[in-house]
């Protein structure tokens, strides 16, 4: 039973346009949203998260969206750059569950 | 700050050994939890720990997997006995409890072959 689901296992994007990655969730329980980037052969890192009480999360050129009548989030790259080239993770929370949640991951590569 | 650290960074064997994996979570931190990634199904949870107790293992595939935390320092997955469908990358993560936002602290990950 996926709870967290990212349906698109890569996307491309040209250097300084947007990159938007999208992440699905089944289960209205969830508290918090969080991003996590993995490059090769390291550990995923915390990106951005956000609260389910909101609906944005701005941190410098990462902007994530959540739309809980549709139970869907976003992670918006603004300009995107060649660095940005991982594999993002969208993972979800609640309280009382210490468990993070994991989508399938997406790779985003930035075309120079 | 020392990080999450995992051991070892690629392990070969062959099926039916034994594979012990080892994690030394950030100082601190009272939860550990064991992750594997897989292209199928993503970073799926294994099982974690709270306080050095197992409080959920129901991510554990099968008896052939177990885990243990004898102290606040440390932990190991063991694979006994070995198949390939094992094959992956094993991610230890801590956090500390009481954070209300369920960020955690990953490894760089042990990646195995089961030949």
């Amino acid at each position: 039973d996926q709870q967290v689901k990212q349906n698109s296992p890569s996307l491309s994007v040209q250097e300084g346009r947007i990159s938007i990655l999208n992440c699905d969730y089944t289960n209205s329980m969830f508290d918090y949203f969080l991003w996590y980037k993995k490059y090769p052969a390291e550990g995923p890192t915390f990106l951005i998260s956000i609260s389910s009480i909101k609906d944005k999360n701005e941190d410098g050129r990462f902007t994530v969206f959540l739309n809980k009548s549709a139970k869907h989030l976003s992670l918006h790259i603004v300009p995107s750059q060649p660095g940005d080239s991982a594999v993002y993770f969208c993972a979800a929370y609640y309280f009382g569950n210490e468990k993070l949640t994991f989508g399938t991951g997406t790779r985003l590569t930035i075309i120079p | 700050d020392a990080g999450v650290i995992q051991s070892p960074r690629h392990e070969v064997t062959e099926m039916g050994q034994e594979v012990t994996l080892r994690c030394k979570p950030i100082s601190g931190h009272n939860s550990l939890f064991w992750y594997r990634q897989t292209m199928m199904r993503g970073l799926e949870l294994l099982i974690y720990f709270n306080n050095n107790v197992p409080i959920d293992d129901s991510g554990m595939p099968e008896d052939r997997f177990s885990a243990k935390m004898p102290n606040a320092s440390f932990s190991t997955l063991k694979i006994q006995p070995s198949e390939p469908r094992d094959s992956a990358v094993y991610f230890c993560a801590s956090s500390y409890r009481d954070r209300d936002t369920g960020e955690l602290f990953f490894g760089e990950g042990s990646r195995l072959t089961v030949l």
